[in-house]
């Protein structure tokens, strides 16, 4: 089982550019998640889809947006990046509601903002 | 606002030593209780978590924790740590019917062999 898979792995940009992130998981979860690591920081989450069709904003949703795409896939989109979205990416899915449920992680993208 | 600490950034110790990791939580009401680890070079992945009844609970690799509600605490335990426990470990909390996990800053834990 691949469980959720993340690309790209690493990516480099210059201000102002834009770019998607693509994670799928073949584990036919309902919840899917995005979050952002930083030194020093905790998870926090950006953007959650409890189920197919739903989206709903986390913790730092400022200059993203999602799409759950079917089941298996959720994007994360950077329209415009900016240095201060630096940081290492992670989605992570989970079968229900996110409460009892163990959540699956990606390999995470490194993404640098120049 | 609710939080996570984790009182330790950096933990150093040598293998066989007693290990634990400190957890807290600021949120008075239900909670449900997660400690995940990252090894070097791989993803997040679940050790352990807590919902309801013992308030010891055990997961893989010979780690527990104890969720004592009086002292808002969820620390990590392990009666004697190998060098492949050399990873980050991380405090995660819900409340209530609420998706979003709240993470604590993580731990990194170094074992010297």
């Amino acid at each position: 089982n691949a469980g959720v898979t993340q690309t790209p792995k690493f990516q480099v940009l210059k201000t102002g550019q834009s770019m998607t992130l693509q994670c799928a998981q073949d584990m036919n979860h309902n919840s899917m998640y995005w979050y952002r690591q930083d030194p020093g920081m905790g998870l926090r989450l950006i953007y959650y889809s409890a189920s197919e069709g739903t989206t709903d904003k986390g913790e730092v949703p400022n200059g993203y947006n999602v799409s759950r795409l079917n089941k298996r896939e959720f994007s994360l989109r950077l329209e415009s990046a900016a240095p201060s979205q630096t940081s290492v990416y992670f989605c992570a899915s989970s079968e229900g509601g996110g409460l009892n449920q163990p959540q699956h992680f990606g390999d995470g993208t490194r993404l640098s903002i120049l | 606002a609710q939080s996570v600490s984790q009182h330790n950034h950096h933990v150093i110790l040598s293998e066989a030593a007693s290990l634990e990791l400190g957890c807290n939580y600021s949120y008075g009401g239900t909670v449900n209780l997660f400690w995940y680890v990252q090894y070097p070079g791989q993803h997040l992945q679940l050790l352990l978590k807590y919902f309801s009844g013992d308030p010891l609970v055990k997961g893989i690799k010979g780690f527990e924790a104890e969720f004592i509600k009086s002292k808002f605490s969820f620390n990590l335990r392990k009666p004697s740590v190998q060098w492949s426990d050399t990873a980050e470990y991380f405090c995660a909390v819900t409340r209530d019917s609420n998706y979003q996990l709240i993470w604590g800053a993580g731990t990194k834990l170094i074992i010297k062999p």
